[in-house]
Order: structure tokens, then C-alpha cells, then sequence
């Protein structure tokens, strides 16, 4: 059975850096053409893709949100790590992460943890 | 960046209707697209994946067709465990999601 958990600060602190991690199991990070990926989804809005590291370390930003985001995958502990600096109210959503499948398999979103909300406030 | 966008952003419909919400890409996917179904409190759910593939488990009332640019999700006979919001997600371009389709109770 693939699952994914996320988990981090539910409350931050505008300016601050939110740090959160993806657990993952029934799957590695190591097998070619798999990736875990970050989305996120504000109260009441759309699904808004965050950043995906791949099985060889390559990865991926959303254009809008690059400068503040950073991935990194921890492969012998299954763990994908998500940092955010300067956090803002209209960052409060909640987070999810999901394994992106091999592209020979489709190459989609196929398992997603079940996510975790963070709000931003002083 | 590719843009993704769907219609309608809201679709009112009876149990046993045929149910259809197209999704639009800004320039040419090919086939790398998929669709996602979302219950209120819960992470979205992948139905079709690369436009018309059914992702195991799901029922064949859910149908994907199209490729390039326009994209169409079929649900051929509404059940009461359908009414939820609906995602396109484009992945030939790192991956762009569609703003959402709730299909509610007429």
C-alpha cells in the first residue's frame, strides 16, 4: 500500500520560513522516473503546484514561486522536504504531497498524502 | 507557463444525467493531461491520466477524451457519489492545474 503523510507547523508567522515534511512508504524514491511532488490549495480555491524533485535528484518550481521555495529528498528515510522563506497571509492553504508516477506509467499525481493546512497570521 | 482552463466553473445536474466539462490548454499538451475529483476536506483523486486512461479502480461511467488543446471529461450517467469539483491538470510542461469544476445537485 503507497501512502503519504505530510506534516509541519499548522500556524506561522508572516516573514517566517515554513519547513514541511512528506513521508512516503510502499514506494521509492529511488526507482527511475518517479518524483514527489508539492501542491497546494487556499480555502475555497484551485490546486496551485508548488515544486517535484525526481528519483535522480532533478527538480522543479513553480515560475511564480521559485525564489522562495526549496526541495530536497532525504532517499533512505522516504522523505521529501518542502521550505517556503518569507511566508505571507495569502500563503495560508493546505498542503499536500503527492507521488508523480513514471512517465511510461502515465505520469500523473497518482497517490496524494492528506495534506495539511497552514495558516499564516502574527 | 501553460494555462489550463475549464467550463464551466460550475455545472448544476440531476442523478442520471450525462455530464461533460472540457478543459482548454494555452498551447499544444499532446496527451499529458489528467483529471482529478475532490470532495470537500479531502486530497483530490486521480481519475484519467495521459487524456483518456482509466486509473484502476475507477468506475467506466468516467470517461477523458481529446489531445493538443482540448480536453473533455465525460461522466455518462451522474451518481449521488459524484457531486464534487473537478481538476484538469496539464504535466507536458512541469504541471498546471485547471481552476475547477464543482458539479452540484440540481
Amino acid at each position: 500500500q503507497i501512502t503519504l503523510k505530510e506534516s509541519g507547523p499548522t500556524l506561522v508567522k508572516p516573514t517566517q520560513t515554513l519547513t514541511l515534511t512528506c513521508t512516503f512508504s510502499g514506494f521509492s524514491l529511488s526507482t527511475s522516473g518517479v518524483g514527489v511532488g508539492w501542491i497546494r490549495q487556499p480555502p475555497g480555491k484551485a490546486l496551485e503546484w508548488l515544486a517535484l524533485i525526481y528519483w535522480d535528484d532533478d527538480k522543479h518550481y513553480s515560475s511564480s514561486l521559485k525564489s522562495r521555495l526549496t526541495i530536497t529528498k532525504d532517499t533512505s528515510k522516504n522523505q521529501v522536504v518542502l521550505t517556503m522563506t518569507n511566508m505571507d497571509p495569502v500563503d495560508t492553504a493546505t498542503y499536500y504531497c503527492a507521488r508523480r508516477r513514471a512517465a511510461a506509467a502515465g505520469g500523473a499525481f497518482d497517490i496524494w498524502g492528506q495534506g495539511t493546512m497552514v495558516t499564516v497570521s502574527s | 507557463d501553460i494555462q489550463m482552463t475549464q467550463s464551466p466553473s460550475t455545472l448544476s445536474a440531476s442523478v442520471g444525467d450525462r455530464v461533460t466539462i472540457t478543459c482548454r490548454a494555452s498551447q499544444t499538451i499532446s496527451s499529458w493531461l489528467a483529471w482529478y475529483q475532490q470532495k470537500p476536506g479531502k486530497a483530490p483523486k486521480l481519475l484519467i491520466y495521459k487524456a483518456s486512461s482509466l486509473e484502476s479502480g475507477v468506475p467506466s461511467r468516467f470517461s477523458g477524451s481529446g489531445s493538443g488543446t482540448e480536453f473533455t471529461l465525460t461522466i455518462s450517467s451522474l451518481q449521488p457519489d459524484d457531486f464534487a469539483t473537478y481538476y484538469c491538470q496539464q504535466y507536458n510542461s512541469y504541471w498546471t492545474f485547471g481552476q475547477g469544476t464543482k458539479v452540484e445537485i440540481k
